[in-house]
């Protein structure tokens, strides 16, 4: 079964301090790998994505994130968190597979303290 | 680029009606558009796959007769709610994929519908 883990409902972190927001997957496959972010009340945005090409993956905004095939992981992170950060991230997969549907992680909310 | 539109925002209605809601690519050709549900605090929860020119794919306990979608043309889906009940009450989400072998999809920015 293919599946994706966000293994925290909720991070805190004070303003400039490092951001890691962790997230494991189940496939049989090799996946597509995305991470959204959503603003209360608002749609989702496309931070980064990763496809079988360069298992480091920068995105906008300053975040980044690892493919780790020998740990099935892709953790977000930022060095340095901002007021704006704070939001829902998903942690996303697709299989590629057919009609690409995505399957989304429950979700982690990340609050940026002043 | 990659932008997805979503029309209304924002919908109340009474129990018993139905409303439509659009969600439109504004500058690429969306062959395959994906309607999902957000309860609060929660993940989305995919509804149905839209190809256009073709019938939708709904997803398993998801109702087609109350939840119709309509893929008419490359940059258009429409979802109407028919019959609406206050349980329908919820945030709507659209979003498109650009074209065949790239999986990631951009996504609307929610319609939240309130039946009264």
């Amino acid at each position: 079964a293919q599946s994706v883990t966000q293994l925290d409902s909720h991070v805190s972190v004070s303003e400039g301090t490092p951001v890691l927001l962790r997230c494991n997957y189940s496939s049989s496959y090799s996946p597509s790998l995305f991470w959204y972010v959503q603003h209360p009340n608002k749609g989702l945005q496309l931070l980064l994505k990763y496809t079988s090409a360069a298992t480091l993956v920068k995105g906008i905004n300053g975040f980044e994130a690892e493919f780790k095939k020998s740990e099935t992981s892709f953790h977000l992170t930022k060095p340095s968190a901002h007021m704006s950060d704070a939001a829902e991230y998903f942690c996303v997969f697709s299989s590629g597979a057919g009609s690409y549907q995505l399957t989304f992680g429950k979700g982690t909310k990340l609050s940026v303290i002043p | 680029g990659a932008v997805v539109s979503q029309h209304p925002s924002r919908v109340i209605c009474k129990s018993g009606t139905s409303v439509k809601i659009e969600c439109r690519s504004l500058d690429f050709q969306a062959t395959t558009m994906f309607w999902y549900r957000q309860f609060p605090k929660q993940s989305l929860m995919l509804m149905a796959t839209s190809n256009e020119g073709s019938k939708a794919t709904y997803e398993q306990g998801v109702e087609k007769d109350k939840f119709l979608i309509n893929h008419a043309s490359l940059t258009l889906s429409t979802l109407t709610v028919t019959s609406a009940h206050p349980e329908d009450s919820s945030f709507y989400i659209c979003s498109a994929r650009e074209g065949q072998g790239r999986p990631e999809q951009y996504f609307g920015p929610g319609t939240r519908l309130t039946v009264t």
